[in-house]
């Protein structure tokens, strides 16, 4: 069974500017969760989404969004770049086979985003 | 929230011998998972292990959940242990602001030498 991919790898953006990211989970996963992990701050929740709605999310800006599609596939965005969102993001999957129940997470190899 | 302590920060080895890491946190939680960072920056699933002990080849861990510790050992190590090893846990008593949250440790730096 395929692991999760997350594309693109590697971005360079600059600024002001925005950027998306994108997750595709373990087939038959319906839960997908993101993190950002930084040299200062480690790896720091972002959100969490089943079946395509928003369940949690972390304490970052409103900036950063995602959004959960039909398949399970999951999308980040972060608007009006900052230097400081220069970071690792990292996307993970799950089974969570009931609602609020927590299952094994298995993650991405990760979006290296450089901000210039 | 839920605060997850983990030790030593760093630990140098010889090829060969055998460590201990440790995780420790500060409330009750419903799931424990032990994860090796690869350096292109992949979390490899090392342990989900929310209690009891398993084995996996010349790793083992242990979560004592009601002393709310967890220990990584590795046996024999080899310089593809090196790397980063985080704990990262669910708080169990967090709710709904649980749904889909790890929290992680700052990790373990791990280096062994040949």
């Amino acid at each position: 069974k395929a692991g999760v991919t997350q594309t693109p790898r590697y971005l360079i953006k600059t600024r002001g500017q925005q950027v998306t990211l994108s997750c595709s989970p373990i087939s038959g996963h319906r839960s997908v969760s993101w993190y950002q992990q930084t040299p200062g701050q480690g790896l720091q929740f972002l959100f969490e989404y089943f079946s395509e709605t928003q369940r949690n999310k972390g304490n970052f800006p409103g900036r950063f969004s995602g959004r959960q599609f039909s398949n399970s596939r999951s999308e980040m965005n972060v608007s009006t770049l900052e230097l400081g969102d220069s970071a690792l993001y990292l996307c993970a999957s799950s089974l969570d086979l009931r609602r609020g129940a927590y299952n094994e997470q298995f993650f991405g190899p990760g979006t290296r985003l450089t901000v210039l | 929230g839920i605060q997850v302590e983990q030790s030593p920060p760093d630990l140098i080895l010889q090829e060969g011998a055998n460590s201990t890491l440790r995780c420790n946190f500060s409330d009750s939680v419903n799931n424990l998972q032990w994860f090796h960072q690869n350096p292109w920056g992949q979390l490899i699933n090392l342990f989900y292990i929310p209690s009891g002990t398993k084995q996996n080849g010349r790793l083992s861990a242990t979560t004592v959940a009601t002393e709310r510790y967890s220990l990584l050992y590795i046996s024999s190590s080899q310089t593809t242990d090196s790397g980063v090893y985080f704990c990262a846990v669910v708080d169990l008593n967090a709710g709904g602001t649980s749904y889909g949250k790890l929290t992680f440790g700052q990790g373990t730096i791990l280096t062994v030498h040949p």
